[in-house]
């Protein structure tokens, strides 16, 4: 059983460039989520894909988009980077997303983005 | 709008202590909650998830604590080791498998 795989490990980019951070899930798994987590601060809930739809968003701007593939793999994206992007990106995945809210989530290593 | 605060920020300790590290949050509505430890640079593993129904979880030297009606959980630490140092995160979730995070508390175990 392998767990969540995420790319690029790290990136640098410039302020006004686009970035996409790629997650794979673990398997079985069909629910991913995005967290954000600035130096000294914990995660920051992005948004959460189930079976390819978007099922939850945190207070985010619309400039932080994603999607949800068939094989359940996702991607994050980030358009008109600002130098306050800069942070660790985490990828979780689960299964299933109704209300029970009892499934643990398995997170990955992170890819971790510098705006200069 | 839950949050969640961790006490202390940090926390200096010599090898060989019993220390507790300390997690409130606001809305006792959660289905579960969670302790992750996190290395410097690195994600999270997660070291116990104690669901809404139960009081406590041991695992090793870890034994984490749940109060849901007073919106507390504690983390023990029995023996420290110096490889025992990384910053312990905690989480509640509160449905739709989100997690809510606290800051973290930075512990350095000393030799």
């Amino acid at each position: 059983e392998t767990g969540v795989t995420q790319s690029p490990t790290h990136l640098i980019k410039t302020r006004g460039q686009q970035v996409t951070l790629r997650c794979s899930s673990q398997s079985g798994h069909n629910t991913v989520s995005w967290y954000q987590q600035a130096l000294g601060q914990g995660p920051q809930f992005i948004f959460q894909y189930y079976r390819e739809e978007e099922n939850g968003r945190g207070n985010f701007p619309p400039r932080f988009s994603g999607l949800q593939f068939p094989n359940y793999s996702s991607e994050l994206n980030v358009n008109a980077l600002e130098l306050d992007d800069s942070a660790l990106y985490l990828c979780a995945s689960t299964w299933g997303a109704g209300t029970s809210g009892a499934n643990v989530l398995t997170f990955g290593a992170g890819s971790r983005l510098t705006v200069l | 709008k839950q949050e969640v605060t961790q006490i202390p920020a940090a926390l200096s300790v010599p090898e060989g202590e019993n220390l507790v590290l300390n997690c409130s949050f606001t809305d006792s509505a959660i289905y579960n909650l969670q302790w992750f430890r996190q290395d410097p640079g690195k994600g999270l593993t997660s070291l116990l998830l104690i669901q809404s129904s139960q009081r406590e979880q041991t695992s090793g030297r870890l034994n984490a604590s749940l109060d849901k009606s007073s919106g507390r959980s504690t983390l023990y630490i029995a023996a420290s080791q110096p490889g025992d140092s990384a910053t312990y995160l905690c989480a509640v979730n509160s449905g739709y498998s989100t997690l809510t995070f606290g800051k973290g508390t930075m512990l350095l175990v000393s030799p």
